[in-house]
């Protein structure tokens, strides 16, 4: 049971490249998101989904996208990579309004 | 939204010593979590504890969410103890089963 396994866990884009950080969990939960760590700014969520094939908008999902094909993958999308993209990213997983697990996180820096 | 406020935001321990972070917030909750992320970046869970008291180790948790608050007890602090400590909240109903993170408190333990 590896809980909630990101990749990669550093990364260094030039502007207007694209990428995609993977998320998987095997815990079989239905709820899936990811938040990015600005300093001084805390968590803020990008994007989540409630399962297979639903997706919708957390508070900062601008220049970011998301598919959910399976329960156990929930990936995101940098389409043109921008500096103010730069942070830390971290997905997480819950059954339910419950406890919710993070993965390792990914450092992204956008230069 | 919900304000999750932390106090105190930064804390020198020397080692041994006992600790108390507390975490206010603004409005009805049906979760809380303790994390502690480590120099890492590791966001680790210590509790779940939308109400009530656990105790884990050292480490305990108490919240009262009828005032409104939840509090985190380190007893006979380690230098691995040392990092920031976040509180989450989710709120009834919030799209996504989002959690809003306080600013966190940085620990500091001293050998």
């Amino acid at each position: 049971n590896a809980g909630v396994t990101q990749t990669p866990k550093f990364q260094v884009l030039k502007t207007g490249q694209s990428m995609t950080l993977q998320c998987a969990q095997d815990m079989n939960h239905e709820y899936m998101s990811w938040y990015r760590q600005d300093p001084g700014m805390g968590l803020r969520l990008i994007h989540y989904s409630v399962g297979a094939g639903i997706t919708d908008q957390g508070e900062v999902p601008n220049g970011y996208n998301v598919s959910r094909s399976t329960t156990e993958d929930f990936p995101l999308r940098l389409l043109s990579a921008a500096p103010s993209q730069t942070s830390v990213y971290f997905c997480a997983s819950r059954l339910g309004r419950t406890e919710a697990f993070f993965g390792q996180g990914t450092r992204l820096t956008v230069v | 939204g919900i304000q999750v406020e932390q106090s105190p935001p930064d804390l020198i321990l020397q080692e041994g010593a006992n600790s108390t972070l507390r975490c206010n917030f603004s409005d009805s909750v049906n979760n809380l979590q303790w994390f502690h992320q480590n120099p890492w970046g590791q966001l680790i869970n210590l509790f779940y504890i939308p109400s009530g008291t656990k105790q884990n180790g050292r480490l305990s948790a108490t919240t009262v969410a009828t005032e409104r608050y939840s509090l985190l007890y380190i007893s006979s602090s380690q230098t691995t103890d040392s990092g920031v400590y976040f509180c989450a909240v989710g709120r009834p109903k919030a799209a996504g089963n989002k959690l809003t993170f306080g600013g966190g408190t940085r620990v500091l333990v001293k050998p």
